[in-house]
């Protein structure tokens, strides 16, 4: 088992550009959520998804930030027109059900 | 919203020495995690405690929950370098997002 695997680790973006991160879940789970760390700060929650739904996204930006869990293939964290303020690491984690995280390692996100 | 606040905030703490940290939490939560993070790494799950009362040990950590003070303790035993990282704790409603607190780095220095 691979665990959650995310991609790139680490991704360096100018601003103005997009930036997408991937998440695949561990096999067997079909809860996937996203979450941000800015520097020196605790985890903060963006989205939860399951396959094709997005379940609550109360913490995602309002402008610019999107994210999709497709039926086939991993989820995606899209950043629309980067800016220095996004540059952060954002963490994937997994669940078979809504119990007992698996976190990604991470992609570090650097806007330019 | 759901708060959760650790403290300290830092901790240098000298090798063989015991210390505690302290996660407080602002509304009745059904479970409680504690992570640890190394520089640059993902998170690693080090317990879940479910219950009021709920004590789990692994190695020199041992995590502790009482659900009536809303308050979680990481106790660090006998300390060695390798446990220097930070360490968070998170908790979660009957909803899906964990909630965590601001971490706490812990220095062990020889």
């Amino acid at each position: 088992n691979a665990g959650v695997m995310q991609n790139p680790r680490h991704l360096v973006r100018r601003r103005g550009q997009e930036a997408r991160l991937r998440c695949s879940p561990m096999k067997g789970h079909s809860h996937v959520y996203w979450y941000r760390q800015l520097p020196e700060e605790g985890l903060k929650f963006m989205v939860y998804l399951q396959k094709e739904n997005i379940i609550d996204e109360s913490g995602m930006p309002k402008e610019r930030f999107s994210a999709e869990f497709p039926k086939e293939g991993p989820s995606i964290l899209r950043i629309q027109q980067v800016v220095r303020g996004d540059s952060a690491a954002y963490f994937c984690a997994s669940s078979p059900f809504n119990y007992g995280y698996t976190f990604g390692s991470g992609t570090r996100l650097t806007v330019v | 919203e759901l708060k959760v606040e650790q403290n300290p905030l830092f901790l240098s703490m000298q090798e063989g020495k015991n210390y505690t940290i302290y996660c407080n939490y602002s509304t009745t939560s059904d479970r409680l995690y504690w992570y640890r993070q190394d520089p640059g790494k993902s998170l690693e799950s080090l317990f879940v405690l479910l219950s009021n009362g709920a004590v789990k040990q692994e190695g020199r950590l041992m995590a502790s929950l009482d659900t009536k003070a809303r308050l979680s303790t990481l106790h660090i035993t006998a300390a060695v370098h390798d446990l220097s990282a930070t360490y968070f704790c998170a908790v979660s409603n009957t909803g899906n997002q964990f909630y965590f607190g601001t971490g706490t780095s812990l220095t062990v220095i020889p």
